[in-house]
């Protein structure tokens, strides 16, 4: 059954570490989101691709965070280095897109990052 | 920039019983409408996608309709049971292929 697949699940690592997270969207779906949601902010879009292309990446810290799609089956987030304020949830989600317009968006599961 | 507002915040009713959750967005220069479902710990599982061209969309027991004149969406939930309890988010998208999510509204059914 297609579904986003994101993987680590669950992540705890110490302030200073480098951390990837990684999605491997809905095979023929063109466009990747990475979203992040904490209690306090909600969900905040992070960067988006469109084949493969980054179209969007400036709700992403630019000095720590970095997005990548090395092909079309994946999708990386790393954060270098690490901070505790970078704990929340990380989801990505896949969709397809013409233009300007996107349909269903669909989501993995989510990457929970604890920095400590 | 466009926000949305999911009120109310939290929501109990017994089982059976019909509701109804709200979200309003502020630029009604949107091109879709969507609600997602959230359980505890869990990702998001999409609902229902109401384009900007349409009035309201039916899966189920669910029926979301959107006025984009007016900048608000409705979700109906129609006998409700304890597996409805979950956090429901709207996202509009709007702009560059974003999506604008609402702080969500925690349901509870009470068997």
């Amino acid at each position: 059954d297609a579904r986003v697949t994101q993987t680590p699940r669950h992540k705890v690592t110490e302030m200073g570490q480098e951390v990837t997270m990684r999605c491997q969207p809905i095979l023929g779906h063109n466009t990747v989101f990475w979203y992040r949601q904490t209690m306090m902010q909600g969900l905040e879009l992070l960067a988006y691709f469109r084949n493969r292309a980054p179209l969007d990446d400036s709700g992403m810290p630019k000095d720590r965070f970095s997005a990548e799609m090395p092909d079309a089956t994946l999708a990386t987030l790393k954060i270098q280095p690490s901070e505790p304020r970078d704990s929340a949830v990380y989801f990505c989600a896949s969709g397809l897109g013409s233009g300007r317009m996107n349909t269903e968006a669909f989501f993995g599961q989510g990457t929970r990052l604890t920095v400590v | 920039k466009q926000e949305v507002t999911q009120i109310p915040a939290a929501l109990s009713v017994p089982e059976g019983e019909n509701l109804v959750l709200n979200c309003s967005f502020t630029d009604s220069a949107i091109y879709n409408l969507q609600w997602f479902r959230q359980d505890p710990g869990k990702g998001l599982t999409s609902l229902l996608l109401i384009q900007s061209s349409q009035r309201e969309q039916t899966s189920g027991r669910l029926n979301a309709s959107l006025d984009k004149s007016s900048g608000r969406s409705t979700l109906y939930i129609a006998a409700s049971q304890p597996g409805d309890s979950a956090t429901y988010l709207c996202a509009v998208e709007a702009g560059a292929n974003n999506l604008f999510f609402g702080t969500g509204t925690r349901l509870t059914v009470i068997p």
